[in-house]
């Protein structure tokens, strides 16, 4: 079966410090690889993707993310946090082999304190 | 830019009852969705559809019908509501799988309630 997992529900940071959102998946093949994030009641937006090539992507809004492929993660990293980056992140796979389905983890809440 | 565009944003249901989530995309996507986001549990495809008359189901299917007869709209229907369905539910589009882009473009949610 397909999963992916964010195993912190929460992350608790300082502003101007670097923050890392956690995620691994259990996807067979090379998956296409996702970041989306969540504002409070809105949609989600998308971040960044991994699709081939170098290990690190860069998104928006300063934000990026490495994959690594012996782990299957793809972190979600930033160098300097900030408050307005508090909010639900979510991280999502797409197989290969089917890539009209998209799984999601459960998502992690970012907060970034002044 | 509309985007993606839901309706109704709120709904209360009694159980038995059906009804349908509207979702319109302006920006000629081939590909949309319907998904749930439940509490702990991130977000589920229900059903998606690659083009006008084609869907097919996603990870959580049962209780929910879809029909894609143009190309902008792709409702989502509830025959007889359960309170297992409350849920909130998002719409989303996506160009055409063959450029590879990938990247999903979302409503603004649905919040369903069922009594």
């Amino acid at each position: 079966a397909q999963s992916v997992a964010q195993p912190e529900d929460q992350v608790n940071v300082a502003e101007g410090n670097p923050l890392t959102v956690k995620c691994t998946y259990s996807v067979s093949g090379n998956p296409y690889l996702f970041w989306y994030v969540q504002y409070p009641n809105r949609g989600l937006q998308f971040l960044l993707k991994y699709i081939t090539g170098d290990n690190l992507v860069k998104g928006s809004y300063g934000f990026e993310a490495e994959f690594n492929k012996s782990q299957t993660s793809f972190h979600l990293k930033k160098p300097s946090a900030l408050v307005s980056d508090s909010a639900l992140y979510f991280c999502a796979v797409s197989p290969r082999y089917n890539f009209n389905k998209f799984y999601f983890g459960s998502g992690t809440k970012l907060n970034v304190k002044p | 830019n509309a985007g993606v565009t839901q309706t109704p944003k709120f709904q209360v249901l009694k159980t038995g009852q059906s009804m349908t989530l509207q979702c319109a995309q302006d920006m000629n996507h081939e590909y949309m969705s319907w998904y749930r986001q439940d509490p702990g549990m991130g977000l589920r495809l229900i059903h998606y559809s690659v083009g006008a008359g084609i869907t097919d189901q996603g990870e959580v299917p049962n209780g929910y019908n879809v029909s894609r007869s143009t190309t902008e709209d792709f409702p989502l229907r509830l025959l007889s509501a359960a309170p297992s369905q409350t849920s909130v539910y998002f719409c989303a589009s996506s160009y055409s799988r063959r450029t590879l882009t990938g990247e999903l473009f979302f409503g603004e949610g649905s919040r369903l309630t069922v009594l």
